[in-house]
């Protein structure tokens, strides 16, 4: 069964510092690969995504990934943090080969942004 | 408002009763999910569905869980004779499929059963 891995379940960077959250999945075959943001009580609202074509991507909010094959890696960036960026961070994948698409999600990586 | 919308947004039951969500996707979105997120957790896949059919469920989702999509709009989910290990949030999501990967997630239904 695929698996995701987020290293660091707290992250802690200064305002203004490069914001730098870990994903490793664990498939041989690529997924298809997310990261979603999470307010707190609220629901997941997607960043960017990666399915095929270029492996830098960018997303909303100035952040972007990269996908590296050979790492089995989806990692998320951002060159200068932001008060508002302190959230839960989510980094999901679906299976190209299954119909129904349903995400398998790490678990989360909460980034702490201090003044 | 054009997104996912989920009713209601905090429900606190007693242990077995039941309880009954409802989402309504995105108009166009063929597609329904529904997810569960324990705290502190990513969330989990419990089922989903392509227009009113069920096409695949979760071993999370027990017997005394059951959803329905009639007519391929909006969904609900019931939990019966509710235990404590269910208290969590309860995501729904919607895509078009064959267009896009793209799942637009609702605001959740945070559950407690006390």
């Amino acid at each position: 069964a695929q698996s995701v891995t987020q290293l660091g379940s707290h992250v802690s960077v200064s305002e203004g510092a490069l914001v730098l959250l870990r994903c490793n999945y664990s498939s041989s075959v690529p997924p298809y690969l997310f990261w979603y943001v999470q307010y707190p009580n609220q629901g997941l609202q997607l960043l960017l995504k990666y399915t095929t074509g270029a492996t830098l991507v960018k997303g909303i909010n100035g952040f972007e990934a990269e996908f590296k094959k050979s790492e089995t890696s989806f990692h998320l960036t951002k060159p200068s943090a932001h008060m508002s960026d302190a959230a839960e961070y989510f980094c999901a994948v679906s299976d190209r080969g299954n119909a129904g698409n349903m995400l398998t999600f790490g678990g989360g990586t909460r980034l702490m942004v201090k003044p | 408002d054009t997104g996912v919308s989920q009713d209601p947004r905090h429900k606190i039951t007693k242990r077995g009763q039941n309880v009954t969500f409802r989402c309504d996707p995105i108009s166009e979105h063929n597609r329904l999910y529904w997810y569960r997120q324990t705290l502190g957790q990513g969330p989990e896949f419990l089922t989903y569905f392509q227009n009113e059919a069920q096409l695949e469920k979760s071993r999370l989702l027990s017997d005394r869980f059951s959803a329905e999509r009639p007519k391929g709009s909006f969904s609900t989910l019931e939990i019966q004779r509710t235990e404590q290990g269910d208290s969590a949030m309860y995501l729904c999501a919607s895509m078009l499929a064959g267009v896009t990967y793209e799942q637009y997630f609702g605001p959740g239904t945070r559950l407690t059963v006390t």
